[in-house]
């Protein structure tokens, strides 16, 4: 079955202080891989992407992500978190073709303390 | 670039009562698609469309659930009649299909039954 875990529902991280969000994914096939952040009242934001190639891939706001194949992960990083990064952020996979839908993980809750 | 609008952004109704929600995707995007988020969970497909034909409907539950996408531009997802546990977010997210998995979402429907 496909199916995004992401073991942590939620994370307080000091402002400064770096951050790692978990990802794990259960896929037939080679999927592509994402990750989004919905700030409070916002839709969905496409933080990243890896589809193949280097398996360390740069997104917006400073965040990256690793795929991992041995471990079927894909866990987001950023080296120096700030207040403006609390959000729910959600792991997503999908096949190899354009237009289709994704499936994401349940989302794990960001805070930011000063 | 106007981005993916969704109305009514807030709805409260009695249950076993009809509510529908709008979506305008983003111009000249052929895909599109909504989703169902539940309290605490990642977004769920309830339909996809590839201009105005479904072509995922899979996980609308169709006693209940419609929608239409006339012309292959706006859609309205309706419900009818509403129970408790559709209380939720309605997510709307379109897709020109260039960047595979690269979803634009809109900011959501609060759907509150009472």
């Amino acid at each position: 079955a496909q199916s995004v875990t992401q073991p942590d529902i939620h994370i307080t991280v000091s402002e400064g202080a770096s951050l790692e969000l978990r990802c794990n994914y259960s896929y037939g096939a080679t999927p592509y891989l994402f990750w989004y952040v919905q700030s409070p009242g916002q839709g969905l934001q496409l933080l990243l992407k890896y589809f193949s190639g280097d398996t360390l891939v740069q997104g917006i706001k400073g965040f990256e992500a690793e795929f991992k194949r041995s471990q079927s992960s894909f866990n987001l990083r950023k080296p120096s978190v700030h207040w403006s990064d609390a959000a729910e952020y959600f792991c997503a996979v999908g096949a190899q073709q354009a237009g289709t839908a994704l499936i994401f993980g349940k989302g794990t809750t960001l805070s930011v303390s000063s | 670039e106007a981005g993916v609008v969704q109305s009514p952004r807030y709805k409260i109704i009695e249950k076993k009562q009809p509510v529908a929600f709008w979506c305008n995707p983003i111009s000249g995007h052929n895909t599109l698609y909504w989703y169902l988020q539940n309290l605490g969970q990642g977004p769920e497909l309830l339909i996809r469309y590839e201009n105005e034909e479904a072509v995922d409907d899979s996980q609308l539950p169709k006693d209940r659930f419609s929608a239409e996408r006339l012309k292959g531009v706006d859609s309205t997802l309706k419900i009818q009649p509403a129970e408790l546990g559709d209380s939720a977010v309605y997510l709307c997210a379109s897709s020109s299909g260039t960047v595979p998995g690269e979803l634009f979402f809109g900011e959501g429907s609060r759907l509150t039954v009472l």
